[in-house]
């Protein structure tokens, strides 16, 4: 079975503050596939980051920054000098190299609020 | 690329009636589809995954009869809520598979924008 939790339901920081998302995941595949989700109040999932089990190189694409530490079963997301924008919920999810099913598993959410 | 629609976006109906909601795929094609639901403040349910062609695959605690869904085409899966009832109402969003970008995107959903579901 897989699991995915995100301990923080809700974060709320002042912008300009650098706010990281946790998420830690449980699975029993050694191939699977990592993602992080922003759903703004809109409801449109926004597509952010894939990242699959062997690589464990961190990313980083603009503010946002990711760490995949596969010793802890994580997969935390940083965003950097946060804006307004940015508030939203973030969904990390998982999905195991199952073939064709490919199903996501979510987690349930971190609700973001950057403040002026 | 990668583009997915929903329709309606938004819905209203009566209880006891039947609601049909749309997920197409419009500039690629979709062996598999998949159906969430997503009730208020809360993460992403799968209720179900839709192939072209053949029965979908429910998951545990998802009503078949009550949750009706046909993947016609490569491009199109229906989602049919019947004989709704206010308990029903929520966000329902649908994703779809690229067929034929095979590799890295293997294993990407695109997601729609959803279809706010309110039963009264």
């Amino acid at each position: 079975a897989q699991k995915v939790t995100q301990a923080q339901t809700e974060i709320s920081v002042v912008e300009k503050e650098d706010v990281t998302l946790d998420c830690v995941y449980e699975t029993r595949d050694t191939t699977y596939y990592l993602f992080w989700y922003k759903q703004p109040p809109s409801g449109e999932l926004v597509f952010l980051i894939r990242r699959n089990s062997f690589d464990e190189q961190n990313e980083i694409s603009g503010r946002y920054s990711w760490n995949f530490q596969k010793s802890t079963s994580s997969f935390n997301f940083t965003i950097t000098a946060s804006q307004v924008v940015d508030s939203a919920v973030y969904f990390c999810a998982l999905s195991a190299d199952t073939g064709t099913a490919s199903k996501l598993t979510f987690g349930t959410g971190t609700r973001l609020q950057v403040t002026l | 690329g990668a583009v997915v629609s929903q329709h309606p976006s938004r819905v209203i109906c009566k209880s006891g009636t039947s609601v049909k909601i749309e997920c197409r795929s419009l500039d690629f094609q979709a062996t598999t589809m998949f159906w969430y639901r997503q009730f208020p403040k809360q993460s992403l349910m799968l209720m179900a995954t839709s192939n072209e062609g053949s029965k979908a695959t429910y998951e545990q605690g998802v009503e078949k009869d009550k949750f009706l869904i046909n993947h016609a085409s490569l491009t199109l899966s229906t989602l049919t809520v019947t004989s709704a009832h206010p308990e029903d109402s929520s966000f329902y969003i649908c994703s779809a598979r690229d067929l034929l970008n095979l590799g890295v995107k293997t294993y990407e959903q695109y997601f729609g924008p959803g279809t706010r579901l309110t039963v009264t």
